[in-house]
């Protein structure tokens, strides 16, 4: 059982560069989340999803882009990297009932020159 | 709006105490406290609900002020391995869970 897979775990990118990070889970949740991390800032929701085909914004929406096709699968997109993106991404899931805890994957640190 | 934590850090010796506070200024149905090491993902460590319902760790616990949109963590005893950054996260009624900016404690021998 492999829990909130990750990938990758580290990336550089060029300003204006594409890419998208990558998020599986293999416990049938419902709930998948993306957050960055920043010095200072504590963990900033950027997207989520209640099950497959619904997604919603978070905090800090702007310059990503998510779906969910499959109940597995939770990909962000970054479709013109800025500096300002340079971050630890982590995603997280969960089942579908409100009290229950977070599932985290080990994170990505994107750097973006 | 993110969640406010107090106090930013704190610094303990070992069988020390300590209260790590989050307030919200929105009304809250869950917080939820984590703590993350360095390099490392977010580790739960507890749940609590509206209504009073506790799920989570053996020997940290919490309270939850729905009225005042508030919650406490209470580490006592501290060894070690609290150290870290604590995050409490909290959830309106939605899946649109908003974590606060983080505690981080250290531990000393």
């Amino acid at each position: 059982n492999a829990g909130v897979t990750q990938t990758p775990k580290f990336q550089v990118l060029k300003t204006g560069q594409s890419m998208t990070l990558q998020c599986a889970q293999d416990m049938n949740h419902e709930y998948m989340s993306w957050y960055r991390q920043d010095p200072g800032m504590g963990l900033r929701l950027i997207h989520y999803s209640v099950g497959a085909g619904i997604t919603d914004q978070g905090e800090v929406p702007n310059g990503y882009n998510v779906s969910r096709s499959t109940t597995e699968d939770f990909p962000l997109r970054l479709l013109s990297a800025a500096p300002s993106q340079t971050s630890v991404y982590f995603c997280a899931s969960k089942p579908g009932q409100l009290n229950e805890k977070l599932f985290f994957g080990s994170g990505t640190q994107l750097s973006v020159l | 709006q993110q969640p406010v934590q107090s106090p930013q850090a704190v610094i303990l010796r070992e069988g020390e105490d300590a209260v790590i506070n989050c307030s919200s200024s929105k009304a809250l149905y869950s917080v939820h406290w984590y703590r993350q090491k360095h390099g490392e993902a977010p580790v739960f460590l507890m749940i609590l609900l509206k209504g009073g319902e506790q799920k989570g760790h053996e020997k940290i616990s919490a309270s939850f002020n729905e009225k005042k949109q508030q919650s406490s963590l209470y580490l006592t005893a501290s060894q070690l391995s609290y150290s870290g950054t604590y995050f409490c996260g909290t959830g309106s009624g939605t899946y649109k869970y908003i974590f606060g900016t983080g505690t981080r404690l250290k531990v000393l021998a």
